[in-house]
């Protein structure tokens, strides 16, 4: 009954790293999502994908870049950190378009 | 677009007491309204969720109620206890699903034993 695995958990970058997050589900479901949750704003879409081989834009796009080469993986990927994007990241998964999102326990990544 | 707001941002109450939280959305094309709770270190988990075509759903302790006229749906925790203190986030989908969710901004639930 794994669910929704991210890793990492926590995590440390310098201005200007990069960074692969990972997460994996074992749900087989087809929609899979990666969120960003900020103080005070609830969370916000960065990309999402609806199956094996797509990906596309959410809200909050820029600075980040997706991949679903597998359809239990969805990999968000910084190319160059900036502290904006000091955050809490959530991946999740969903069957089915407007039914329950099955979320990760997040990774908190802080740039510094 | 979709706009969801959330009040209160904060409840205290006391253990046993019943506790509200409530939600408007503004797009009329928003059709599901799923409730998350979330634990301190932890990532959401649906509690409770309402499609367009029912006014009210129930589950123990929990309720959910939606108005679709005046656009405002609201979550009911009845005898509150301590294990029911977290953030609460509400969410308007329409058919576009979670690719186009809107979440609120949630609220902290505390419960005072």
């Amino acid at each position: 009954n794994a669910g929704v695995t991210q890793t990492p958990k926590f995590r440390v970058l310098k201005t200007g790293q990069s960074m692969t997050l990972l997460c994996a589900q074992d749900m087989n479901h087809e929609y899979m999502y990666w969120y960003r949750q900020d103080p005070g704003m609830g969370l916000r879409l960065i990309h999402y994908s609806v199956g094996e081989g797509t990906t596309a834009k959410g809200e909050v796009p820029d600075g980040y870049n997706v991949s679903r080469l597998k359809k239990q993986n969805f990999l968000l990927g910084l190319e160059s950190a900036a502290p904006s994007q000091t955050s809490v990241y959530f991946c999740a998964s969903s069957g089915e378009m407007n039914t329950e999102a099955f979320f990760g326990q997040g990774t908190r990544l802080t740039v510094v | 677009g979709e706009n969801v707001e959330q009040h209160p941002s904060t409840l205290s109450v006391q253990e046993g007491d019943s506790a509200v939280i409530k939600c408007t959305y503004s797009d009329s094309a928003s059709n599901y309204f799923p409730w998350y709770k979330q634990e301190l270190g932890k990532g959401p988990q649906l509690i409770i969720d309402i499609r367009s075509n029912v006014g009210e759903k129930k589950d123990q302790r929990i309720a959910v109620t939606l108005n679709k006229t005046a656009k405002h749906f609201s979550l009911h925790i009845t005898e509150t206890q301590p294990e029911d203190s977290a953030v609460y986030f509400c969410a308007a989908l329409n058919s576009g699903g979670y690719q186009k969710v809107t979440f609120g901004t949630g609220t902290k639930l505390q419960v005072i034993p």
